[in-house]
């Protein structure tokens, strides 16, 4: 599983679009790349998830280059209630889902 | 999407008594569960892998005789923490995978642990 590395923490205001960038140098080939979010004394909450290129659902966006050695979490228009922490996570279907928790990033969106 | 229920969500316990955390899938059936340990400000650590019907996969450095897991059935997973002590006190987080979409996890709440 390959390391992850990010950003410990992010300054925001809401409305702003927020982007977290994910570096995982020793990805392998097998491995795609999921993005979680959790607020305070909760689980993780599935944001997205991606192999290549662009991802887009109801609430991010994933770019992923070509070389594949890092990622970005894009959140649009962030609110207040985006404040948390933004997990990169890389993964394998042939670990047997096995998730290695990477330090995370802290955002913090301010009015 | 997948939910999973912890239970309790908080628990108070006094050192060296046992303490079980059940995990369950409420709308699908998880073959494989995991468990996850969390401390204040720190991220997630893997504790184990839990297989329905086989013995749990510890990850290196989590002693398997004081963290007691059993998974019975294919939506229940439970964790028995051992002769708690002080130090135990954390977050503990479940997640379960659903089949077909193996590669999606869903998390459960968690269950904040008081060991006094």
């Amino acid at each position: 599983l390959a390391k992850t590395t990010q950003p410990i923490s992010m300054d925001s205001y809401e409305g702003q679009e927020v982007n977290i960038t994910c570096s995982h140098n020793n990805i392998a080939t097998n491995d795609y790349i999921t993005w979680y979010q959790q607020f305070p004394s909760q689980g993780p909450r599935f944001i997205i998830q991606g192999y290549k290129t662009k991802v887009t659902n109801e609430v991010a966006s994933l770019f992923i280059p070509a070389d594949r050695k890092s990622s970005t979490l894009s959140l649009p228009r962030v609110s207040l209630s985006d404040t948390a922490v933004y997990y990169c996570l890389s993964s394998s279907y042939n670990q047997g889902g096995k998730l290695i928790f990477g330090q995370g990033t802290e955002l913090s969106v301010k009015p | 999407g997948a939910v999973v229920s912890q239970h309790p969500s908080w628990v108070i316990c006094k050192s060296g008594t046992s303490v079980k955390i059940e995990c369950r899938s409420l709308d699908f059936q998880a073959t494989t569960m995991f468990w996850y340990r969390q401390f204040p400000k720190q991220s997630l650590m893997l504790m184990a892998t839990s297989n329905e019907g086989s013995k749990a996969t510890y990850e290196q450095g989590v002693e398997k005789d004081k963290f007691l897991i059993n998974h019975a059935s294919l939506t229940l997973s439970t964790l028995t923490v051992t002769s708690a002590h002080p130090e135990d006190s954390s977050f503990y987080i479940c997640s379960a995978r659903d089949p077909p979409s193996d590669y999606e996890q869903y998390f459960g709440p968690g269950t904040r642990l008081t060991v006094t």
